[in-house]
């Protein structure tokens, strides 16, 4: 009963290195999402997904990009890692309609020095 | 833009009292709501959510929300409130297929 997986959990970073952060459903949900969480500020969409080999931008994209090239992944990138991307990223998946809850994995917890 | 405003920031209960957290919405029709909670170190768990139909509804750990559109309000409620109830409450909605997340309400619970 796997859900949404997140790897990695935890990850340090210096300013300029890049890093790709990897989502997996095992639901075969058509929609995922990457949100970034922050303190008082809840979750903000980053980018999604309404199916394979499809993204979109999201809320706060600049920095990020992102690649949906199997269906029950998606792979949020850092090209160029700068302090003000550390924070909590979240996956989560879907059916895609809007009345469907997400189902959310754990987070990855990203600094970045 | 379809908006979420959840008014606390943080709310302490003692175990054993009752327990309302608010949300707001902003949109013109019918919205689908939903409220989730996310415990220290973990990701956001579905408590209950409300599409159409009562007004009232029921979700998992005695949690309810009340759907009131003449308020665009979806407050959510517990009748008696245990220790394990002390994580961070967050409202949503649904704005095409995306989520519209509230700021979230931390619920500290004192034995």
């Amino acid at each position: 009963n796997a859900g949404v997986t997140q790897t990695p959990k935890f990850r340090v970073l210096k300013t300029g290195q890049s890093m790709t952060l990897l989502c997996a459903q095992d639901m075969n949900h058509e929609y995922m999402y990457w949100y970034r969480q922050d303190p008082g500020m809840g979750l903000r969409l980053i980018h999604y997904s309404v199916g394979e080999g499809t993204t979109a931008k999201g809320e706060v994209p600049d920095g990020y990009n992102v690649s949906r090239l199997k269906k029950q992944n998606f792979l949020l990138g850092l090209e160029s890692a700068a302090p003000s991307q550390t924070s909590v990223y979240f996956c989560a998946s879907n059916q895609g309609s809007s009345n469907q809850p997400q189902h959310f994995g754990d987070g990855t917890r990203l600094s970045i020095l | 833009a379809q908006s979420v405003t959840q008014p606390d920031i943080h709310i302490t209960v003692s175990e054993g009292a009752s327990l309302e957290l608010r949300c707001n919405y902003s949109y013109g029709a019918t919205p689908y709501l939903f409220w989730y909670v996310q415990s220290p170190g973990q990701g956001l768990q579905l408590l209950l959510k409300y599409f159409s139909g009562d007004t009232l509804v029921q979700g998992i750990k005695g949690f309810e929300a009340e759907f009131k559109r003449s308020q665009s309000s979806f407050n959510l409620r517990k009748p008696s409130v245990h220790w394990s109830d002390a994580a961070e409450y967050f409202c949503a909605t649904t704005y095409g297929q995306n989520f519209v997340f509230g700021p979230g309400t931390r619920l500290s619970v004192l034995p």
